[in-house]
């Protein structure tokens, strides 16, 4: 079975940190995301990545970084965390360009204060 | 401007009767159409799928219709079982992303 971890099931950090959200998968996926889902708007692409070192924005990429050094592993940064960024992180993989399947981690619930 | 919507938020079905989730869109482009299972503090798990090029896929208790002339998708689940009561996303893929609707909560009462 794929497995999809995420680093923190909850998070809080003060308004203008800088916050990191690390996802790691374990079976050798090429594609890894970042999404956001809120009440209301569904989940929302923030940044994907086809490759190691490669990243692509999504639908909503402003305020977010991403890194990925490694194939397994794809980090979301917020650079400067505001309290509109309050949400529940969702990472996931699959395994190639065109295979849509998506498998995703139990999510980061992060909260700015 | 959403380009796939779930136009209702919750749905509520008798244990053993038929549910039936609708979907959305507006972009003739997405050619691959998937539906994911989400219950509460996991994340989304893939349920079924279709492509573009065909009107229906079935697998067990659960089969997906696909309109392309209405730009619309349906899960059908039956009968419905109480394990069934979860979000369900419907998801339109082009240029492979993934565009998802907001969700529907199914409820299956017993």
């Amino acid at each position: 079975d794929v497995k999809v971890t995420q680093s923190s099931r909850y998070l809080v950090k003060r308004t203008g940190e800088k916050v990191f959200l690390e996802c790691v998968q374990d079976m050798d996926h090429e594609n890894m995301f970042w999404y956001r889902q809120d009440p209301g708007l569904g989940l929302r692409l923030i940044y994907f990545s086809y490759d190691v070192k490669m990243k692509e924005k999504g639908d909503i990429p402003e305020g977010y970084s991403v890194s990925r050094e490694k194939k397994e592993r794809f980090s979301l940064i917020l650079e400067s965390a505001s309290t509109n960024q309050t949400s529940m992180y969702l990472c996931a993989s699959s395994l190639l360009q065109g295979v849509y399947e998506q498998y995703f981690g139990p999510g980061t619930r992060l909260t700015v204060t | 401007d959403q380009q796939v919507k779930q136009n209702s938020p919750s749905l509520s079905v008798q244990e053993g009767r038929i549910s039936i989730l609708n979907c959305d869109y507006t972009n003739s482009m997405f050619d691959y159409f998937l539906w994911y299972k989400k219950y509460p503090a996991e994340g989304p798990t893939f349920l079924i799928s279709i492509s573009s090029i065909k009107d229906k896929n079935e697998d067990g208790r659960f089969t997906v219709f696909l309109n392309k002339s209405a730009k619309h998708l349906s899960l059908h689940i039956v009968p419905s079982q109480p394990g069934d009561s979860a979000v369900y996303f419907c998801a339109a893929n082009y240029a492979g992303k993934s565009t998802f609707g907001d969700g529907t909560t199914l409820t299956v009462k017993p």
